[in-house]
């Protein structure tokens, strides 16, 4: 059974750097069949993927084009979890986030997610 | 990017009743479109995928249907734990888009 556990602050100021994390049980960070994305969902702008990251032979990364420049996604094999930054973060990054497993061949669907971490962006 | 039309934004139907909603692609997507159901507080959770797919362990009574650009969700058969907000989402080469959900109430 897979399990997706988030952890992380849920405040952060404007300007700083977002950083959360999603621990996986059940599956394997470095999977050659699954892709491990963060998705986030807010009244604005409703769910919206962000990025991903996955093995196939070497790491690969793919980032929507609204925040390729200020996420990165990392995966730590030690711990079996990866992770999410996102930089220079403003009030709109306001939203709930979440991880969650891409077992799509082909496509793309996400068939586990985290629990989901609130994040508001305020001083 | 493509353009997802989710219709309606929002409907009541009364426990038994058949309950359709659809999503409207901008281009051709193929079947590459997945039908997700929302609680409140609560992560989305996979009920189609590939357009017509159930996914393991979801009631029979969920359907969906389509391929191309127009794509129907189907609860043959509404009842009380079905009340959700319901989002398509789609695939194209690495643009991922979700519909803007359907807001499911009991009459």
């Amino acid at each position: 059974q897979v399990q997706l556990q988030q952890s992380g602050p849920g405040l952060v100021k404007p300007s700083q750097t977002l950083s959360l994390t999603c621990a996986i049980s059940g599956d394997s960070v470095s999977s050659n069949s699954a892709a491990w994305n963060w998705i986030r969902q807010s009244p604005s702008r409703g769910l919206e993927w962000l990025g991903r990251t996955y093995y196939r032979s070497k790491w690969f990364n793919d980032y929507a084009v609204s925040v390729k420049s200020r996420i990165t996604i990392n995966p730590d094999t030690s711990k079996n979890q990866f992770s999410l930054q996102l930089n220079s973060v403003t009030p709109e990054d306001t939203a709930v986030y979440y991880c969650a497993r891409d077992r799509g061949v082909g496509t793309t669907l996400f068939d586990q997610w985290g629990q989901g971490t609130l994040v508001t962006v305020s001083s | 990017d493509i353009q997802m039309t989710q219709s309606p934004s929002s409907l009541s139907a009364s426990v038994g009743d058949r309950v359709t909603i659809t999503c409207q692609a901008s281009q051709d997507i193929n079947n590459y479109l997945n039908w997700y159901q929302q609680k409140p507080g609560k992560a989305p959770k996979l009920l189609i995928y590939d357009a017509s797919n159930l996914e393991t362990g979801v009631p029979s009574r969920f359907s969906g249907s389509g391929s191309g650009t127009d794509f129907t969700f189907t609860i043959s058969s509404l009842q009380p734990e079905d009340i959700a907000t319901y989002y398509c989402q789609q695939y194209d080469n690495l643009r991922i888009t979700f519909g803007q959900g359907t807001r499911l109430g009991i009459k």
